[in-house]
Formats: C-alpha cells, structure tokens, sequence
C-alpha cells in the first residue's frame, strides 16, 4: 500500500483557516486521495477525496499537487467541532490485493483554540 | 439519512468465549469493511466484501472469521477471546470508488 506522512500535531485558533499537509510520494496513478477525521470513541468521518484535480465541498477543500505527490486539506474557518484526529489515506481500487481499504496510518492530531 | 448501524454497542465477554458483532450497512451500498482499533491506536483493517464476495483481507487473526449475507448485513464472528482483543470495532459501508461511511461501532470489553 502507498503510504502518507503527516505532521503528528498542529495548533489552530478558532475561525482562523487551517492548512494540514499531507505527503505522497510513493502514489500511483490509480489512488483516490481521501481525508478522514476521527473524534474520540467515534467512527471514522469522511471529509473529503479527490484524484487529480483540487476539491471543494462544505466541509473543506483539498489542494492537490500537480505531480500528486502531496495534498493539502484546508479548513476554512476551524470551529471547536473540527479538533480531531484527521487522516489522509490513499485509496486504490486497481484490484488484486486492493480492493478500495482504507489504510490508516498516523493521523494529524488537530488542536482548536477558542 | 440512513447510516450504518452497529450492534450491539457495547459487548462484555469473557475469555476464551466467544462474541458475534454485527454490521447493517447503508441500504444499497455493496461494500462492507470491518476495523479495530485498540486503545490510542489508529484504526486496523481486517477483512472487507464486495456484493457479498470477500475482497481484501488485513490483519484478521485466524480465530476472527466474518461473511456478508444477502440482505448485505455482515457479521464479524470472534471465538476464543483473549483480552488483547479488547478494542473498538468499526465497521464501514461504501458504494464502490465512492467514499466509505462508519458505523458508531462496537466496544469489546474481554475480561
């Protein structure tokens, strides 16, 4: 499985954008790009998945690279609520040993400040 | 809107017994994956069906055996429990290349 490096943690203030990165270097032509975020004792949420090009919905865009070798999930105005911890995930559905499994790896553990 | 439904919510077993979890996934969804995730871990894939045929297996041990049925409810059967196996189980559902959508989960408590 390709694999993504993120930061451990980052810091936000309440209503202030958040940029949180995610590197790629390793991915193939057929790897959707997803983003989920985790809050304690909670399921899994999705947030956000692209391909090749960048990516809005109402919870958040996705920046992606032009060599896709690294995107940015961006948080237009972080509330309390978006203090999570938020994965990148690199989905292939090419077949053989992979079959769309979402492979989490260390997230980023996203702090909000009122 | 509809969502994946987990039961039960909360398991306590003993060990050695044995547990069954179950899985209803979003009504026309054709994909089913398990997870499980201990304490302060990131979530671990174990095994997932697509239209009710395994399609990828992780890290499932050997005493985890799991099938999907065909009414697409799946189920995680776990026998001889040890206490490692303590741990959050998740299940998620997915249209196919679409994005997966998780269930509340179950906490397994082995004592």
């Amino acid at each position: 499985d390709a694999k993504t490096t993120q930061p451990n943690s980052m810091e936000s203030n309440e209503e202030e954008p958040v940029h949180l990165p995610c590197n790629h270097s390793t991915i193939s032509g057929t790897d959707y790009i997803h983003w989920y975020r985790q809050l304690p004792s909670q399921g899994p949420e999705y947030v956000i998945h692209g391909l090749t090009s960048n990516v809005n919905n109402r919870m958040a865009s996705l920046a992606i690279a032009e060599d896709r070798k690294s995107s940015t999930l961006i948080l237009h105005r972080a509330t309390l609520r978006d203090a999570a911890v938020y994965y990148c995930i690199l989905r292939d559905f090419a077949g053989g040993t992979s079959y769309g499994k979402l492979t989490f790896g260390q997230g980023t553990i996203l702090t909000v400040h009122p | 809107a509809a969502g994946v439904i987990q039961s039960p919510r909360h398991l306590i077993k003993e060990k050695r017994e044995t547990a069954t979890l179950k899985c209803y996934p979003i009504p026309r969804h054709d994909t089913v994956y398990w997870y499980q995730q201990g304490p302060g871990q990131d979530p671990q894939f174990l095994i997932s069906f697509y239209e009710k045929m395994q399609s990828d297996k992780g890290s499932i041990p050997d005493r985890f055996s799991a099938q999907q049925f065909s009414d697409y409810h799946s189920e995680l059967n776990m026998s001889s429990l040890e206490l490692g196996d303590s741990a959050l189980y998740f299940c998620a559902s997915s249209l196919w290349r679409a994005e997966a959508f998780f269930g509340q989960g179950t906490r397994l408590t082995v004592v």
